[in-house]
């Protein structure tokens, strides 16, 4: 089983649409939760971190339940550039980070 | 403010041959680490240095690959001899000493051994 499993996708949606991506873990000890965002053949780029409170950059939203090791993330609005590879990533005890295989998602015009 | 560096950006050798990558982190990121994506698998991770100490290598898949991070600045990856397993991404990512959070990436090294 891998440690952090993402919906492989990919999320084909119209430009204005509202899209959630779900990613689950299974170290209850991981510390830290991040999305990153993957352009094509590009490196991965920080998106945002991920707190139990949920927290909220313009029109991405993060979300954490430490309970059922669920981490989501919700795009309101999608935009053409936000087409790209969507990675949730864990970071273990010892600070590496472990990442899923990630969410692809096409904004079509 | 450069980013995370890497060279070089391809390399195409064959199985046997020996490859030497390297990255040069942000200026003063006493972190660095490397990371590979094998085709159709997620990211994994290799290594991390603290300046030029390991304080993790518990990724490194065997012994035909070796890090070092002399003086705590840049960092070579070498595989040798590399075999066609080894074909993948290889990323490196820089971080603040005590920042362990975000983790600046390079743009990565694509490896392909024939």
């Amino acid at each position: 089983r891998k440690e952090v499993e993402q919906d492989p996708g990919p999320f084909n949606v119209p430009e204005g649409a509202t899209v959630a991506f779900n990613c689950t873990y299974s170290n209850s000890a991981s510390q830290s939760f991040f999305w990153y965002r993957q352009d094509c053949r590009k490196e991965p780029k920080l998106l945002m971190s991920v707190y139990s409170s949920g927290n909220e950059d313009g029109r991405f939203t993060a979300q954490l339940n430490r309970a059922s090791q669920y981490i989501s993330l919700l795009i309101r609005d999608s935009k053409l550039s936000d087409s790209a590879t969507y990675l949730c990533v864990a970071m273990d005890s010892s600070y590496k980070l472990i990442f899923g295989s990630g969410t692809r998602l096409l904004v079509r015009p | 403010e450069a980013g995370v560096t890497q060279f070089p950006s391809h390399s195409v050798i064959e199985k046997g041959q020996t490859v030497t990558l390297r990255c040069d982190p942000i200026s003063g990121h006493d972190n660095l680490y490397w990371y590979r994506r094998v085709m159709g698998k997620e990211i994994k991770f290799l290594l991390h240095f603290v300046k030029e100490s390991k304080q993790d290598e518990s990724g490194m898949p065997n012994n035909r690959f070796l890090a070092e991070r002399t003086g705590g600045t840049y960092s070579t990856l070498k595989v040798q001899p590399a075999e066609l397993e080894d074909s993948g991404v290889y990323f490196c990512a820089s971080s603040q000493e005590g920042s362990y959070n975000e983790q600046f990436f390079g743009p990565g090294t694509r490896l392909t051994v024939l």
